[in-house]
């Protein structure tokens, strides 16, 4: 079956300070992934996709990375500010339809 | 704001009842997911529905059905519910045009089963 997961359930980091999020995937035909970001009774926010056929992509204050050959995927959020505390988690899909959510990480940004 | 909403927000009910949720997907958009997501878990796919059919489900028991209207809302339907049901139930919506395309999640109805 499928299996995404996340190396660090929880992270700490300093106000301004750059945060890194991995997330491991274990579906080598997986071809789209999204990373969420989920605050506290609230439903996941979309932050940021990539396909399969990039290895970067940048958005405002986030960028994520895929290394399709060890089937890595990560979240890197620049500047970390106190609202960006949340749980992310990475999504996948390789049939278009039903995308594979990991465990999460929290975030916690320490002011 | 993603635009789809869901209600109720909050639900109480006891094993053996039966559920309905609903979902408003965004405006635009012609797909529906559900998804169950158990505290402190990331969601689980339960079925899609694409133009009122059911397009894709994860591995959910038949106590589960969704519909889907001609509006593109849709409906979650859970049967004698267990005490394991208690879950936040999150809709996801999407524009089908033949890819890949983003869901956009509610806020989700959280479902306590007593």
């Amino acid at each position: 079956g499928e299996s995404v997961g996340l190396h660090l359930p929880t992270l700490s980091v300093q106000e301004g300070d750059n945060s890194i999020i991995n997330c491991a995937y274990s579906n080598s035909a997986s071809d789209y992934f999204i990373w969420y970001k989920q605050e506290s009774g609230k439903g996941p926010q979309f932050i940021i996709d990539i396909r399969s056929n990039m290895d970067k992509r940048q958005g405002q204050r986030v960028t994520v990375l895929l290394n399709k050959t060890v089937k890595h995927l990560s979240l890197q959020i620049a500047a970390t500010q106190p609202g960006d505390s949340a749980v992310y988690f990475c999504a996948e899909t390789n049939t278009g339809n039903q995308f594979y959510f990991g465990t999460g990480t929290s975030l916690t940004v320490i002011p | 704001e993603t635009g789809v909403t869901q209600s109720p927000t909050h639900l109480i009910k006891t094993r053996g009842q039966q559920v309905t949720l609903r979902c408003s997907s965004q405006s635009g958009h012609n797909t529906v997911s559900w998804y169950q997501q158990a505290l402190g878990q990331g969601p689980q796919f339960i079925f899609q529905y694409y133009r009122e059919e059911e397009n894709g489900r994860g591995n959910f028991p038949p106590r589960f059905s969704g519909l889907q209207f001609p509006n593109y809302s849709s409906e979650l339907n859970v049967n004698a519910l267990e005490l394991d049901d208690s879950a936040l139930y999150l809709c996801a919506s999407s524009l089908d045009i033949g890819g890949v395309e983003t869901q956009y999640f509610g806020p989700g109805t959280r479902l306590l089963v007593l």
